[in-house]
C-alpha cells in the first residue's frame, strides 16, 4: 500500500517547456486535490476532482490543466512553463463517504523553471 | 482567505506539553477545526479535527472553546521529531477543499 505517490519528485524546465506531473493514490479515493507550495507559504489549491472525469478549480488555477481519466490518477499539466510556477507541487487524496474527510498527502513534486 | 489566525512561530522545551493556539471566531455551526502539520518540506499530515467536545487520539489533544471562536492543539510531550509547521484549518466536514494559511512554526528544543 504506497498512499499517494507522486512522479517525478524533481524537474527542471526551461521557460515555454511543458510537462506532466502524476499522482496516484491506491485508497480507491474518490476526491483529489493538487496544491502548490512557494517557500514560506501555506498550500494553496490549483485543482481538485470529486470524481472520474470531472475537474474543477481552485484558487490559483491559471496556466495549469489537470485531467482525471482513471480514478486512482490525477494529472497536472503545464503547458508553457513560467517562472514564476516555480514551487513545490503536493497531491493529495480523500474518501467521499460520511466519515471522509481526512487528506493524505504525497512526498511532493519540486519544479524548478529557468 | 483562510478563516484562522495562528501565531507563527513558537517553541517548546523537549518532554514539555506543547500548546498551539488557534482563534477561528468566524467559525459557523457545521464547520469543523482540523489541524494538520508539515515535518520540513514533506506532505502534509493530518493529526485530529473536531465540531465542539475535546478530541484525543495517539497523536495530540484538540481542546475547543464552549462558543467555538478558538482552540489549542496539545503534543502532551514534544520530542524534536515534533518540529515542524502547524496549520489549523475550519471546514465543513465531508471533502470540501482544505484552505491553508501560513500555520505555526513549533520549534522543540533539546
Amino acid at each position: 500500500n504506497a498512499g499517494v505517490t507522486q512522479t517525478p519528485k524533481f524537474r527542471v524546465l526551461k521557460t515555454g517547456q511543458s510537462m506532466t506531473l502524476l499522482c496516484a493514490q491506491d485508497m480507491n479515493h474518490e476526491y483529489m486535490y493538487w496544491y502548490r507550495q512557494d517557500p514560506g507559504m501555506g498550500l494553496r489549491l490549483i485543482h481538485y476532482s470529486v470524481g472520474e472525469g470531472t475537474t474543477a478549480k481552485g484558487e490559483v488555477p491559471d496556466g495549469y490543466n489537470v485531467s482525471r481519466l482513471k480514478k486512482q490518477n490525477f494529472l497536472l499539466g503545464l503547458e508553457s512553463a513560467a517562472p514564476s510556477q516555480t514551487s513545490v507541487y503536493f497531491c493529495a487524496s480523500s474518501y467521499s463517504g460520511r466519515d471522509g474527510g481526512e487528506l493524505f498527502f504525497g512526498e511532493g513534486s519540486r519544479l524548478t523553471v529557468l | 482567505d483562510a478563516k484562522t489566525t495562528q501565531p507563527p512561530s513558537m517553541d517548546c522545551a523537549e518532554g514539555r506539553a506543547a500548546n498551539l493556539p488557534c482563534n477561528h471566531s468566524t467559525i459557523s455551526g457545521n464547520e469543523y477545526v482540523y489541524w494538520y502539520r508539515q515535518i520540513h518540506s514533506q506532505g502534509p499530515q493530518y493529526i485530529i479535527h473536531g465540531l465542539k467536545n475535546n478530541e484525543t487520539n495517539e497523536m495530540a489533544s484538540l481542546i475547543i472553546t464552549e462558543d467555538r471562536k478558538s482552540s489549542t492543539l496539545i503534543l502532551p510531550h514534544a520530542t524534536l521529531r515534533d518540529t515542524a509547521v502547524y496549520y489549523c484549518i475550519v471546514r465543513v466536514r465531508g471533502n470540501t477543499p482544505l484552505v491553508f494559511g501560513k500555520g505555526t512554526r513549533l520549534s522543540v528544543i533539546a
